[in-house]
């Protein structure tokens, strides 16, 4: 069975520090895609950044950047200077070629001044 | 920008009613998703349609039911609604391409089932 494991319920990280969330999965796919979401108190679900599985390269967005490690089935998520609009629920998601996504259990970061 | 309008936010019903969740979205996406959220245990899915009139079962389907008639339209029924079924739900969609595609969703509704 597939699955998504982000052994962290809940973290916590200063203002302007940065922070890694952890997010494994397990799959026999060789091509998939992989995602984190990120989901503000009370607010909309939203796209945080997304890696394809057959890229080497790790992805990257502003603040945002992912360690992708393909053999670990690792896909963990760097926030580097973190703000406080960063407090939110962050999900892990892969993506095995069909058009469902299977969720990880998410880790509620807070960002404190 | 993809809007998912969920038409309500917060709703209560009493056990055994019947209760329909509305989705809409307005950029022509083919793939339409019902998700499950509760503490601990993530988004699981209900049901996903990737066609008008089309749809399967997801993770959970049990006690809900979906209904496709417009490609912007999803809606979401709970025939006899009980207290485990309260949870927020999460409408979504996505282009027809696949998992490759992200998903958008909506604001989310909260259903508390008395």
């Amino acid at each position: 069975a597939q699955t998504v494991t982000q052994s962290q319920p809940e973290m916590s990280v200063q203002e302007a520090e940065t922070v890694t969330l952890s997010c494994t999965y397990d799959t026999s796919e060789s091509n998939y895609y992989l995602f984190w979401y990120k989901q503000p108190p009370s607010r909309q679900m939203i796209l945080v950044i997304r890696q394809e599985a057959y890229k080497q390269q790790n992805a990257t967005e502003n603040r945002f950047s992912v360690n992708f490690q393909k053999a670990a089935k690792s896909f963990s998520l760097k926030i580097s200077d973190s703000q406080l609009g960063d407090t939110a629920m962050y999900f892990c998601a892969f993506g095995p070629g069909t058009y469902k996504y299977i969720f990880g259990t998410g880790t509620r970061l807070k960002v404190l001044a | 920008d993809v809007k998912v309008t969920q038409s309500s936010r917060y709703l209560v019903k009493r056990t055994g009613e019947k209760v329909f969740l509305e989705c809409v979205q307005d950029m022509d996406h083919e793939n339409m998703f019902w998700y499950r959220q509760d503490p601990g245990l993530g988004l699981r899915l209900i049901y996903f349609s990737y066609d008008v009139k089309m749809k399967e079962k997801g993770d959970i389907p049990e006690g809900y039911s979906v209904s496709r008639e417009k490609k912007e339209r999803f809606s979401l029924i709970l025939e006899s609604a009980s207290t485990n079924q309260t949870s927020m739900y999460l409408c979504a969609s996505s282009m027809r391409q696949g998992s490759n595609q992200p998903q958008h969703f909506g604001d989310g509704t909260r259903l508390s089932i008395l």
